[in-house]
C-alpha cells in the first residue's frame, strides 16, 4: 500500500462547493475504490472501478461523482449536493475484477465549514 | 442484501491476555475474509486474510477462524499488547456481479498494560 497517494490529506470546504480529492497509484493494479468513513463508524462503498473507462456506485454514491481515464487515477468528486460530506475519505486498490484483496491510501481528511 | 455484523464493538484486555472478535456474514457465497487494523487517524492495514477453503490460518500472535456452516469467522489475538489497541474491521467479499468487500462495523480494542 505505499503505492497508493492520497490529496490533498486535509481539505476544507464551504458550503456549496465542489471538490476533487485525487487517488493515484503505481501498483498497476486494476480496480480503484472509494470508502468513506464517520467518526467511530466502518466503511461505506461510494463507488468502485474494476477497469479504465467503467466505474459502478457503491452503496452511497447520491452526491459523489467518479472519473477513470487513466489506469493509476481515480479522482472522486464531492458534489454540492452530498448534504452530510464531513468524514474521512479512502481510496483503496486491488488487482483486478473478480480480485478480492484491498490495499488502503493514507486517507483525505474532509471538513466543511 | 448483503450484511456482515461484528461483535463486540468494544473491548478491553489486559496486557498478555487474549482477544476475540467475531463477524457474522448474510452471504453462503462469500470466499474471501479479510481483517484491517486501523489506528487513529491512520489508513486500514490488512492484517490477515483467510478464504472459504480454509478453516484456520495463523501468524505469528493472531489467526483467523472460519466456520463457513454457520457463516461466521472470528479474529484471535494472543499475549496481546498495548501497540495492539486500533479499531479492528472484518469483511467478507461478495461476488456475483459486484465483486465488493463489505466492513464490519468495527470492534475498538483496548490493551491496558
Amino acid at each position: 500500500d505505499g503505492g497508493i497517494t492520497q490529496s490533498p490529506k486535509y481539505l476544507f470546504r464551504k458550503e456549496g462547493q465542489n471538490v476533487t480529492l485525487s487517488c493515484e497509484q503505481n501498483l498497476n493494479h486494476d480496480a480503484m475504490y472509494w470508502y468513506r468513513q464517520d467518526p467511530g463508524q466502518g466503511l461505506r462503498l461510494i463507488y468502485y472501478s474494476q477497469i479504465v473507462n467503467d466505474f459502478q456506485k457503491g452503496d452511497i454514491a447520491e452526491g459523489y461523482s467518479v472519473s477513470r481515464e487513466k489506469k493509476e487515477s481515480f479522482p472522486l468528486t464531492v458534489t454540492s449536493a452530498q448534504k452530510n460530506p464531513t468524514a474521512f475519505y479512502l481510496c483503496a486498490v486491488g488487482q483486478g475484477p473478480n480480485t478480492d484483496t484491498q490495499y488502503f491510501g493514507p486517507g483525505t481528511r474532509l471538513t466543511v465549514l | 442484501g448483503e450484511n456482515v455484523e461484528q461483535h463486540p464493538s468494544t473491548l478491553s484486555v489486559q496486557e498478555g491476555d487474549s482477544a476475540v472478535i467475531k463477524c457474522t456474514y448474510s452471504d453462503s457465497a462469500s470466499n474471501y475474509f479479510p481483517w484491517y487494523k486501523q489506528e487513529l487517524g491512520k489508513r486500514p492495514q490488512l492484517i490477515i486474510d483467510i478464504r472459504s477453503n480454509v478453516g484456520e490460518k495463523k501468524d505469528q500472535r493472531i489467526a483467523v477462524t472460519l466456520n463457513k456452516t454457520a457463516k461466521h469467522f472470528s479474529l484471535h489475538i494472543t499475549e496481546t499488547q498495548p501497540e495492539d489497541s486500533a479499531v479492528y474491521f472484518c469483511a467478507a467479499f461478495f461476488s456475483g456481479g459486484y465483486n465488493k468487500l463489505i466492513f464490519g462495523a468495527g470492534t475498538r480494542l483496548a490493551v491496558h498494560p
